[in-house]
């Protein structure tokens, strides 16, 4: 079935850390998105990507950094410098990544900082 | 900056009743786009219903409609019927026509009681 997987469901990060969430999607879609979302809170968007070797910065980019190599790839690097990572985090796609499109989403990632 | 503003953190509603969710937004634009996303205990976010702001005429998806009223920048949602399976987060997201990403608000908890 095509769909968009992201591993791990669960992880947990010490202090200082790096931590990449893994992305996939066998939609052939070309946009692909990541979002935080904080509890009470609605999501915020990380990084977008429209297309193969490019991204852009969303509202809160600060601590983490994206990768775009492969259409069907989008890892999210949470750094160290992310001073509170603790949230769950979304990756979606999008067929082109225009307004009109649907977004789809991932069922999520769960991070804590331990 | 545009801004959603969803003003009820929590409702309940009994099963075969309806309710309506509230959704106000904030934008300078003239053509963009509304959604109301549902968020079920599994966390993964589904599309519910879409809005083009170029159409006067409301959508509906089976037992969900929606009210837009596009001078007041208002967009409720409207489930009918509620079924148990309805309980979950509902966000309301716009996008401008000119956009690549969704800006949600903070969502709205739905309990559905016997």
């Amino acid at each position: 079935d095509g769909g968009i997987t992201q591993s791990p469901k669960y992880l947990f990060r010490k202090e200082g850390q790096n931590v990449t969430l893994s992305c996939e999607q066998n939609l052939n879609h070309d946009a692909m998105y990541w979002y935080r979302q904080d509890p009470g809170q609605g999501l915020r968007l990380i990084y977008y990507s429209q297309i193969v070797n490019d991204f852009q910065k969303g509202d809160i980019a600060e601590g983490y950094s994206v990768s775009r190599e492969k259409k069907e790839s989008f890892p999210l690097t949470v750094t160290s410098a992310q001073k509170n990572p603790t949230a769950f985090y979304l990756c979606a796609s999008s067929i082109g990544g225009r307004a009109w499109d649907t977004i789809y989403f991932g069922e999520g990632s769960w991070l804590t900082v331990v | 900056a545009q801004t959603v503003t969803q003003s009820q953190p929590e409702m309940s509603v009994q099963e075969a009743e309806t309710v309506t969710l509230s959704c106000t937004y904030d934008t300078s634009e003239s053509d963009y786009y509304l959604f109301w996303y549902k968020q079920p205990p599994s966390r993964q976010m589904i599309l519910v219903i879409r809005q083009e702001a170029y159409k006067q005429q409301n959508a509906t998806e089976n037992r969900f409609s929606v009210n837009f009223q596009k001078a007041a920048k208002s967009f409720s949602l409207k489930i009918s019927d509620s079924q148990l399976g309805d309980a979950a987060m509902y966000f309301c997201a716009y996008t401008p026509n000119s956009g690549y990403a969704l800006n949600f608000g903070k969502g709205t908890s739905l309990l559905v009681t016997p």
